[in-house]
């Protein structure tokens, strides 16, 4: 099973943020949150990934909580083509035997 | 130049039939993995590579059986193929620890079973 949980669908207004929460609130210590799209037909595409620190690169923001239970991807000023299932998950750094779960992932739809 | 190619791109086959997909990786990463996503849009791991070695066996039917000739390939070939294996395959790689281990996926191999 996953170990997040996401809405199933959102939507955004084109040129508007876009705020994609996760709820991980089993999260252990040395897990990270991760981002990945998938554009329709297409193969899942990282976005960014943090630990605790809030990140942010030329894709998008990642606001993790003091906690770690919970964090938000933001997507500065979404677009159309932004529109896509987004994957919120944790996993371990530096073992590539951790394995990826993906959830169901959010649905996000951009409207003109 | 693809970073993680995988051929073909899409398969339409006969149950009983024997195919292979074959994936390949020129990022140099050391880890390859076949994910399968089927009618519901469920991404599933199905096996990891790491240095040709098998890590991650995600209790997948035994027709399937991955092999990686060397890291930078990773091909999956399917017996006997069941209705039930129509779905997309994904391969992807990683490096421990380099790069966040940051997975890139393929652009998916589309298999129907008829």
């Amino acid at each position: 099973d996953a170990k997040t949980t996401q809405p199933t669908s959102m939507d955004c207004a084109e040129g508007r943020a876009a705020n994609l929460p996760c709820n991980h609130s089993t999260i252990s210590g040395n897990e990270y949150v991760y981002w990945y799209r998938q554009i329709h037909s297409q193969g899942p595409q990282y976005i960014i990934h943090g630990l605790k620190n809030n990140e942010t690169n030329e894709m998008a923001s990642l606001i993790i909580t003091e906690d770690r239970k919970s964090s938000t991807l933001i997507l500065p000023h979404a677009t159309l083509r932004d529109t896509a299932v987004y994957y919120c998950i944790v996993r371990l750094y530096y073992s590539s035997a951790s394995k990826i779960i993906f959830g169901s992932g959010t649905r996000l739809s951009i409207r003109p | 130049d693809t970073a993680v190619s995988q051929t073909p791109k899409y398969l339409v086959t006969q149950m009983g039939n024997d195919k292979s997909i074959k994936c390949e990786q020129n990022l140099g990463h050391d880890t390859m993995y076949w994910y399968k996503q089927d009618s519901k849009k469920f991404l599933k791991i199905m096996f990891s590579y790491n240095n040709k070695e098998l890590i991650i066996n995600e209790t997948v039917p035994n027709r399937f059986s991955p092999k990686s000739p060397d890291k930078a390939h990773l091909n999956l070939h399917i017996n006997s193929l069941e209705l039930g294996d129509s779905a997309v395959y994904f391969c992807a790689s990683s490096q421990e620890g380099g790069s966040g281990n940051t997975i890139y996926f393929g652009e998916g191999s589309w298999l129907t079973v008829v």
